[in-house]
């Protein structure tokens, strides 16, 4: 596609239930990024992926959460066992590599709010 | 412990005149420097970036500024536009790594 999808785009939760946020990147960027955006917060690193390999999960906030990416494209992060907490605007970014020439573009976010 | 800080959370300027937004940062190793806009309900957009090896960076009405020595970086927008008004991101990597985010600045353009 000609942008970075995100699906949903809006989430309702009950606390304590899974749920999974699908990111579908340009075609052809080897690089996939997962941030999250809480109330009055910047935007915080959660984890990135280079082809499906990811190097760097050091921002993920617990074991709750985990993500995969398949044949280099689609990306999937799944949380477990919500807690408010969780509530955020949960934004992908793909890029044509991890380089430094190589800009973000993002999704639009899915907003997640667990009740 | 943030390493990019963006002390202003909001910033109201008069429609012709300049914005000036700040960022300061704690990583010396940061060696690329950008600036994202956002929009309500979208995505952050790629606004302008710095190398660490230069101090200025002019992009049409967009100019960013690097103080290495200071750790800072500014965004000038001049003349500000009703259409800027947005969130600002200041955003720095270190080589490959992931970019780290401030925590933006709210920037209203008033007609």
């Amino acid at each position: 596609g000609a942008g970075v999808s995100q699906s949903p785009s809006n989430k309702v939760t009950e606390k304590g239930k899974d749920v999974e946020l699908r990111c579908d990147p340009i075609s052809g960027h080897t690089a996939l990024y997962w941030y999250r955006q809480s109330l009055g917060q910047g935007l915080e690193f959660l984890i990135y992926f280079q082809g499906n390999s990811a190097p760097d999960k050091s921002g993920l906030p617990s074991d709750r959460f985990s993500a995969e990416r398949t044949g280099g494209s689609v990306s999937t992060l799944t949380i477990q066992r919500t807690q408010q907490e969780d509530s955020a605007v949960y934004l992908c970014a793909s890029s044509l590599g991890t380089g430094v020439d190589y800009g973000y573009t993002f999704g639009s976010g899915t907003r997640l709010t667990v009740v | 412990d943030q390493q990019v800080k963006q002390n202003s959370p909001s910033l109201s300027v008069q429609e012709g005149r300049i914005s000036i937004l700040n960022c300061d940062y704690t990583n010396s190793m940061f060696d690329y420097f950008l600036w994202y806009k956002k929009y309500p309900a979208e995505g952050p957009t790629f606004l302008i970036s710095i190398s660490s090896i230069k101090d200025k960076n002019e992009d049409g009405r967009f100019t960013v500024f690097l103080n290495k020595s200071a750790k800072h970086l500014s965004l000038h927008i001049v003349p500000s536009q009703p259409g800027d008004s947005a969130v600002y991101f200041c955003a720095a990597r270190e080589g490959n790594t992931p970019l780290v985010f401030g925590k933006g600045t709210r920037l209203s353009v008033i007609a």
